[in-house]
């Protein structure tokens, strides 16, 4: 099955960038799409096809998808960025959606 | 705006049956794909199934095949999750989502419900 691998954790000062991969086989030939989940919270769609951002979403978030590697940009980090952020694709030679591990993004 | 609520969630034994709800709203349901995801307490995210619009079009992940059954009913703005012979490690909060077109393919999930939760149990 496809696997989407991300660093456990990510910290970050405030006002510095975090970056967040997403590792897959040629993933830059699929679309990338990213949500942040803050405790006890639902998901938030903040990307999606790699580089667009919903509406509401500030530009801060962004997204980039190349070779092997997708990444979540996130620029002047604020305290209230701190959350799990997770990569989703869909696999179409096996029909299903698939989540990244996931990503702690702790704001020192 | 767009409003999704799930309902169904419980205690229940393994090998039982339970029948999750996600009533919309704000939308025209019947022109959108929908999906059920789900998350362990203290997991990460694991799609579970999509619909598309029409209901015609189903896709399931493998840890659910032959055990759940998504299906929706366009007329009473609702998605369900039908889930049989559940398991121990079906325990999760199950969240439905709304898919951007009328397919279950190539989507993002965008707005989610908040979420309920199923804990199997003996």
């Amino acid at each position: 099955s496809y696997v989407l691998t991300q660093p456990p954790s990510v910290s970050v000062a405030p006002g510095q960038t975090a970056r967040i991969t997403c590792g897959g086989n040629n993933i830059g030939s699929k679309s990338v799409h990213w949500y942040q989940q803050k405790p006890g919270q639902a998901p938030v769609l903040v990307v999606y096809d790699d580089s667009d951002r919903p509406s509401g979403i500030p530009e801060r978030f962004s997204g980039s998808n190349s070779g092997n590697t997708a990444t979540l940009t996130i620029s002047r980090v604020e305290a209230g960025d701190e959350a799990d952020y997770y990569c989703q694709v869909w696999d179409s030679s096996r029909d299903l959606h698939v989540f990244g591990t996931g990503t702690k993004v702790t704001v020192l | 705006q767009v409003q999704l609520v799930e309902s169904g969630g419980g205690v229940v034994q393994p090998g039982r049956s339970l029948r999750l709800s996600c009533a919309a709203s704000g939308f025209t349901f019947s022109s959108f794909g929908m999906h059920w995801v789900r998350q362990a307490p203290g997991k990460g995210l694991e799609w579970v199934a999509v619909i598309s619009y029409d209901g015609i079009m189903k896709y399931y992940a493998d840890s659910v095949k032959g055990r759940f059954t998504i299906s929706r009913d366009n007329s009473k703005n609702t998605l369900y999750l039908q889930m049989n012979s559940l398991r121990a490690e079906d325990t999760a909060v199950y969240f439905c989502a709304k898919a951007p077109h009328s397919s279950g393919e190539h989507n993002w999930f965008d707005p989610w419900g908040q979420g309920t939760l199923v804990t199997v149990s003996s």
